[in-house]
């Protein structure tokens, strides 16, 4: 089985302070982790993938398999990094293949000024 | 290119129901996931359609189902509803050229059972 968890429901940081949002994750194979930010009012959205490496709007997270985590940093948070973040896992069905993701149950973000 | 549509946006049912919903990919994408969101349980994947054919498939039971058309639009139903089954409905489409891909979500559909 398949489990993604994101222990905090809610994280308040001031603006310019570092960022971390943990995730940590459950799954027998090789997995591919992914984060994913709904803005208000905006549709859920690809944030960043961990086979990529790549940072995204100042947002990177690494994928510790020892730990089996992959936690979402940024150094100096902005306002408008307030969000809901969500860590997502992608299993591979049935047939081997195909998009399926396990979600966790998401961080809201709260950046104060 | 215009995203993943979802129609319609809200609905209100009562138990015992069923429900439609639909959802337009964007233009190439062949396949559709759908996923069900509510407070306490979070999102849920429900299935996947790929070439008019279910390829993965959640653990919910068989009162959800779905389908695809061959232009890639898909609709998901749901019979003989429960005041659980409220929740916001998303959609999501992507391409597929092997393993994963970026799923790009639409609106959602908002079911209100009473």
């Amino acid at each position: 089985a398949q489990r993604v968890t994101q222990p905090e429901k809610l994280l308040s940081v001031f603006k310019g302070a570092p960022v971390e949002l943990k995730c940590n994750y459950s799954y027998s194979g090789s997995p591919e982790l992914f984060w994913y930010v709904q803005y208000s009012r905006q549709r859920l959205q690809l944030l960043l993938r961990h086979i990529s490496r790549e940072s995204i709007k100042g947002f990177t997270a690494d994928l510790n398999k020892g730990e089996t985590s992959f936690h979402l940093k940024k150094p100096f948070a902005q306002e408008e990094d307030s969000a809901m973040y969500y860590c997502a896992l992608s299993g591979h069905g049935v047939t081997g293949g195909g998009n399926k993701l396990t979600f966790g149950t998401g961080t809201q973000l709260k950046v104060e000024l | 290119k215009a995203g993943v549509t979802q129609t319609p946006r809200y609905l209100i049912k009562t138990r015992g129901q069923q429900v439609t919903l639909s959802c337009s990919p964007i233009s190439g994408h062949r396949s559709v996931s759908w996923y069900q969101q509510t407070p306490g349980q979070g999102l849920q994947f429900l299935f996947e359609y790929f070439s008019e054919t279910q390829r993965n498939k959640g653990n919910f039971p068989g009162r959800f189902s779905g389908r695809q058309f061959s232009n890639s639009r898909s609709e998901m139903n749901v019979s003989t509803l429960e005041l659980g089954d409220s929740a916001l409905y998303l959609c999501a489409s992507s391409t597929q050229t092997g393993g994963y891909n970026e799923q790009f979500f639409g609106p959602g559909t908002r079911l209100t059972v009473l």
